[in-house]
């Protein structure tokens, strides 16, 4: 199946643990996105990357990190920087725009939670 | 950069009543505006999209309309069901490519 993949569904942090979310994209996507979703605040973009090993900050990416060694993964790291990372976190990817853009893919998400 | 405004954050409709969702942009050079539709705690999912070059798209019970003057677009969800019942967002994509999203509007449809 094509597809993008999140990996936890569900993750506990520790304050002053980093933790990594995974995103794995099979769709051949050049295109790779973070998004946070709180309650009432929609989606916002911590970190796009356009290409393998470019990436650029989004508006809200204080406190996190990310690396895209493979066109197929764009990891994202909470870090203890991140002071209120409990949220929903959201991976997309898409091609890049040729002429006309196109829709984004959305993973199934990873929940994050601080204990 | 682009910014997308959405209104209503709730919508509450009774089954069969049509539901409006509007949504603003700022950036000119966007010319594409895909809507996506969210259930409790999964993804969200495409489920309409509109191009610059076009003022209106329907597919089924659902229509999306374009003003390009005003830079506004708008949801049209026709024959409301309890399974419309979800979270939906605008994006608008242009000059940047990166899909700036509204905040969403809550639907609940009664039964």
């Amino acid at each position: 199946d094509g597809g993008i993949t999140q990996s936890p569904k569900y993750l506990f942090r520790k304050e002053g643990q980093n933790v990594t979310l995974s995103c794995e994209q099979n769709l051949n996507h050049d295109a790779m996105y973070w998004y946070r979703q709180d309650p009432g605040q929609g989606l916002r973009l911590i970190y796009y990357s356009q290409i393998v090993n470019d990436f650029q900050k989004g508006d809200i990416a204080e406190g996190y990190s990310v690396s895209r060694e493979k066109k197929e993964s764009f990891p994202l790291t909470v870090t203890s920087a991140q002071k209120n990372p409990t949220a929903f976190y959201l991976c997309a990817s898409s091609s890049p725009p040729t002429g006309w853009n196109t829709e984004a893919f959305f993973g199934q998400g990873t929940r994050l939670t601080v204990v | 950069g682009e910014n997308v405004e959405q209104h209503p954050s709730t919508l509450s409709v009774q089954e069969g009543d049509s539901a409006v969702i509007k949504c603003t942009y700022s950036d000119s050079a966007s010319n594409y505006f895909p809507w996506y539709k969210q259930e409790l705690g999964k993804r969200p999912q495409l489920i309409i999209d509109i191009r610059s070059n076009v003022g209106e798209k329907k597919d089924q019970r659902i229509a999306v309309t374009l003003n390009k003057t005003a830079k506004h677009f708008s949801l049209h969800i026709t024959e409301t069901q309890p399974e419309d019942s979800a979270v939906y967002f605008c994006a608008a994509r242009g000059g940047s490519y990166i899909p700036t999203f509204g905040r969403g509007t809550s639907l609940i449809v009664h039964p």
